[in-house]
């Protein structure tokens, strides 16, 4: 089946650490996006990318790091930088074009706590 | 810059009855997309309906209507005859045409009440 596949589906962090969750996606579309879930915050935008080596910021981008190295795969790091990491995370992609319609497919999330 | 905007942090609606939630939305661009998304408590995001700045005709798509007024800056979701499984958080977002860039409001929480 197609689809988004986020893993892990829950990560704990020790302070100090670096964490990489994954994101790959099967369905062949150009752009994906790393979005962070807090309570009563709704989602908020950390990086996107519309093509394979490139990607630009969000609104939260600061102590996160991303790359593009393939289509399929979008991989956020979440570093020491970033105080509060706690959350839950959902990676989504799109297909451009089709005059926008298209909305984003959503994995299933990884929840990121802190040990 | 882009906001969405959505007040009401948590209803409740009778079953069957419909159900009204609101977004409004602020934008330079004159060409964006607004897209709304359910998710239930599993925190799975399931894509509901797309109104486009230049349709001409209100998006709908089985129990869910959009009522976009343009000129308000307004994208309110209408979901008739609700039923128990309607139960969710409910996201209004924002696509502006120029960046690709879609954000989220905070949400609402809707309850229906048997």
């Amino acid at each position: 089946d197609g689809g988004i596949t986020q893993s892990p589906k829950y990560l704990f962090r020790k302070e100090g650490q670096n964490v990489t969750l994954s994101c790959e996606q099967n369905l062949n579309h150009d752009a994906m996006y790393w979005y962070r879930q807090d309570p009563g915050q709704g989602l908020r935008l950390i990086y996107y990318s519309q093509i394979v080596n490139d990607f630009q910021k969000g609104d939260i981008a600061e102590g996160y790091s991303v790359s593009r190295e393939k289509k399929e795969s979008f991989p956020l790091t979440v570093t020491s930088a970033q105080k509060n990491p706690t959350a839950f995370y959902l990676c989504a992609s799109r297909e451009l074009g089709g005059a926008g319609v298209e909305p984003q497919h959503f994995g299933d999330g990884t929840r990121l706590s802190i040990l | 810059a882009q906001k969405i905007t959505q007040t009401q942090p948590g209803m409740f609606v009778q079953e069957k009855e419909a159900v009204t939630l609101d977004c409004t939305y602020d934008t330079s661009d004159p060409s964006y997309g607004l897209f709304w998304y359910k998710q239930p408590s599993s925190g799975e995001m399931i894509f509901l309906i797309y109104q486009g700045s230049y349709d001409q005709q209100n998006a709908t798509e089985g129990r869910y209507s959009l009522n976009f007024q343009k000129a308000r800056k307004s994208a309110n979701l209408v979901i008739s005859a609700s039923q128990l499984g309607d139960s969710a958080m409910y996201f209004c977002a924002m696509r502006e045409d120029r960046d690709d860039k879609i954000i989220f409001g905070k949400g609402t929480r809707l309850h229906i009440l048997p």
